[in-house]
């Protein structure tokens, strides 16, 4: 249980180019979802936290106006890097935890590996 | 900073022998956890242990939390190849809205 998909794994394209992250809770409704960048060989940097039906929550020095966060439904969240340029190049990787519970783990996808031209 | 330390960063080792990681953190926690990433890859759950709770055990791993020195470390046993991966400590903050600190990370390559 408790699988969370991520897609898509892996995006090549041009500059200046709008991309969107899919992050899905499979068979569990996730109230929260969090959104991490991470760089080679470096650690997680939680980019924003991502709640069903309200705005999202970002972290210091995250703009809001370049990664849009949308979380329409309790299973599903989207990440868009806007006009994504080289330097947003890295791997994007989500989480989700189930409603109402804590000192619950974070079940985390795939991760999407973004590379911009 | 956002991040705790691990240490060490990198640890090789032969198949069969036991591998410690230890991680340190710098406010009160909720809990710390225990994840793995295996290369480009997302994260897998290993272990939560809760702030009140001193030692916790699943199968091969031992994790061990002492607050009163904001430090944890995680014991692999009889290592396999296949535990190669990197090991991510990240902790939750009290009060802090179930997000997680994520430590630098250990690189652990277990050689056959």
């Amino acid at each position: 249980g408790a699988v969370v998909s991520q897609h898509p794994s892996r995006v090549i394209c041009k500059s200046g180019t709008s991309v969107k992250i899919e992050c899905r809770s499979l068979d569990f409704q996730a109230t929260t979802m969090f959104w991490y960048r991470q760089f080679p060989k470096q650690s997680l940097m939680l980019m924003a936290t991502s709640n069903e039906g309200s705005k999202a929550t970002y972290e210091q020095g995250v703009e809001k106006d370049k990664f849009l966060i949308n979380h329409a439904s309790l299973t599903l969240s989207t990440l868009t890097v806007t006009s994504a340029h080289p330097e947003d190049s890295s791997f994007y990787i989500c989480s989700a935890l189930g409603s109402g519970i804590s000192n619950q783990p974070q079940h985390f996808g795939d991760g999407t590996r973004l590379s911009i031209l | 900073s956002q991040q705790g330390e691990e240490d060490p960063q990198a640890l090789s080792i032969q198949e069969g022998e036991n591998a410690t990681m230890n991680c340190s953190y710098k406010t009160s926690i909720n809990n710390l956890q225990w994840y793995r990433q295996n290369s480009g890859r997302g994260l897998v759950h290993l272990i939560l242990i809760r702030s009140n709770e001193r030692e916790k055990h699943s199968g091969r791993l031992r994790v061990t939390l002492d607050t009163s020195k904001k430090s944890s470390s995680l014991l692999i046993t009889a290592s396999r190849a296949a535990d190669t991966a990197s090991y991510f400590c990240a902790t939750e903050r009290s009060g802090g809205y179930n997000k997680l600190i994520f430590g630098a990370g250990t690189r652990l390559a277990v050689h056959p």
